[in-house]
């Protein structure tokens, strides 16, 4: 079955440091992903989508990459702030699929 | 532009009793979904309206209908609330489904008794 792994520890680091957050996914060859943040008591926000055939996108202080040969995609804040402290969830996608699926989620803690 | 928005913000309700989670959009959105997301759940997707006139199952269907009653207003029906539907709901909407992204509205608490 198709299954979306994050980690489910939370991430700890420092202020100014890069956070990095992974999602492995098996038995699924998704055309794009996503990811998206989730404050606590608040709706998920879409941040940023990569391709198959994209190995990287940038906005501003967040950069995605995606590896479909490992099944991974990993999310990159860089110079984090505690204003960054969130859950981020990712969110495989088939092409020209109605049905979104979800990981658990990474909570990230930046601390000052 | 409000986006999505959900009623009530918050429920308790007894086992057995019904009641309608109102949510709606004002992005001219094709696509509309309903999520439970439960403590290491994360989101799963009860029911899905591709577009207007049409709705289908999700990966949690059972105990929960759907109307899509306009292009911009898609409730959630709980018929005979159980403590298991204890949770929190989300509903979503996107422009054509597929690659669009989603938009989520506030949530619905609601604690089942």
């Amino acid at each position: 079955s198709q299954k979306i792994e994050q980690n489910s520890e939370a991430l700890n680091i420092q202020e100014g440091k890069t956070a990095t957050l992974t999602c492995n996914y098996t038995n699924y060859s998704p055309a794009y992903l996503q990811w998206y943040r989730q404050d606590p008591g608040r709706g998920p926000v879409f941040l940023l989508l990569i391709r198959e055939n994209e190995k990287e996108k940038r906005k501003e202080r967040l950069k995605v990459t995606f590896d479909t040969t490992l099944k991974q995609s990993l999310f990159h804040i860089t110079a984090s702030q505690p204003a960054d402290s969130a859950t981020y969830l990712c969110a495989p996608r088939s092409g020209g699929s109605y049905i979104p699926t979800f990981g658990r989620g990474t909570s990230l803690i930046v601390h000052p | 532009n409000a986006g999505v928005t959900q009623t009530p913000k918050f429920q308790v309700l007894k086992t057995g009793q019904s009641m309608t989670l109102q949510c709606a959009q004002d992005m001219n959105h094709n696509s509309m979904y309903w999520y439970r997301q439960d403590p290491g759940m994360g989101l799963r997707l009860i029911y899905y309206s591709a577009s207007e006139g049409t709705t289908d199952k999700g990966e949690v269907p059972n105990g929960y209908n759907v109307s899509r009653l306009n292009k911009r207003e898609f409730s959630l029906r709980l018929e005979s609330a159980a403590p298991s539907q204890t949770s929190v709901y989300f509903c979503a909407s996107s422009g054509r489904g597929g690659e669009e992204t989603q938009y989520f509205g506030p949530g619905t608490r609601l604690l089942v008794l």
